[in-house]
């Protein structure tokens, strides 16, 4: 596709259910990120994926929260045991140089 | 580590009128670039203009342009002619050019005032 697609665009969940998140990047990008932003606030970083290098995942909140990037290509943010904190728009992007971003997956957690 | 700080969390403009957005940023990277993105209530977020930090000309992308200033580590956005679709939060960023780290500063909430 031409841009950054985010599966699902919403997603409703009941505390303690675990959610997979899926980001397809632009071809040929080899960085690849995750954020989360909650309402009317910033762009909190999560977890970030460049080439074949181990990705950096320094902004993980917790143990319950991990991602994978299958073939340097889609990537999957798993969040596990959900908790109604973990509700929330959930961004991700790919890059070269300028960023990229999917329209976002919003996760409410009920 | 890169730091991105924006310290107007709020601006409002009059429609037709210009606005200054402000940046700063930290970082100890020789290469890198900078970046506005514009975050209507669609929550889309979309590339508003780039700046290569070894590039001395400022960018400009029609009613948008900004003033970089590398040694004051500044990078401010300008619009001009205020528009109502110009509304939305407004999010500085800096690309590291090695390690490719992405980080945003906290945003600003521009209102365009008919």
């Amino acid at each position: 596709g031409a841009g950054v697609s985010q599966s699902p665009s919403n997603k409703v969940t009941e505390k303690g259910k675990d959610v997979e998140l899926r980001c397809d990047p632009i071809s040929g990008h080899t960085a690849l990120y995750w954020y989360r932003q909650s309402l009317g606030q910033g762009l909190e970083f999560l977890i970030y994926f460049q080439g074949n290098s181990a990705p950096d995942k320094s902004g993980l909140p917790s143990d319950r929260f991990s991602a994978e990037r299958t073939g340097g290509s889609v990537s999957t943010l798993t969040i596990q045991r959900t908790q109604q904190e973990d509700s929330a728009v959930y961004l991700c992007a790919s890059s070269n140089t300028e960023a990229f971003f999917g329209q976002g997956t919003r996760l409410t957690v009920v | 580590a890169q730091t991105v700080t924006q310290s107007q969390p709020e601006m409002s403009v009059q429609e037709a009128e210009t606005v200054t957005l402000s940046c700063t940023y930290d970082t100890s990277e020789s290469d890198y670039y900078l970046f506005w993105y514009k975050q209507p209530p669609s929550r889309q977020m979309i590339l508003v203009i780039r700046q290569e930090a070894y590039k001395q000309q400022n960018a400009t992308e029609n009613r948008f342009s900004v003033n970089f200033q590398k040694a004051a580590k500044s990078f401010s956005l300008k619009i001009s002619d205020s528009q109502l679709g110009d509304a939305a939060m407004y999010f500085c960023a800096s690309l590291s050019g090695s390690a490719r780290q992405l980080t945003f500063g906290s945003g600003t909430q521009l209102t365009v005032l008919p």
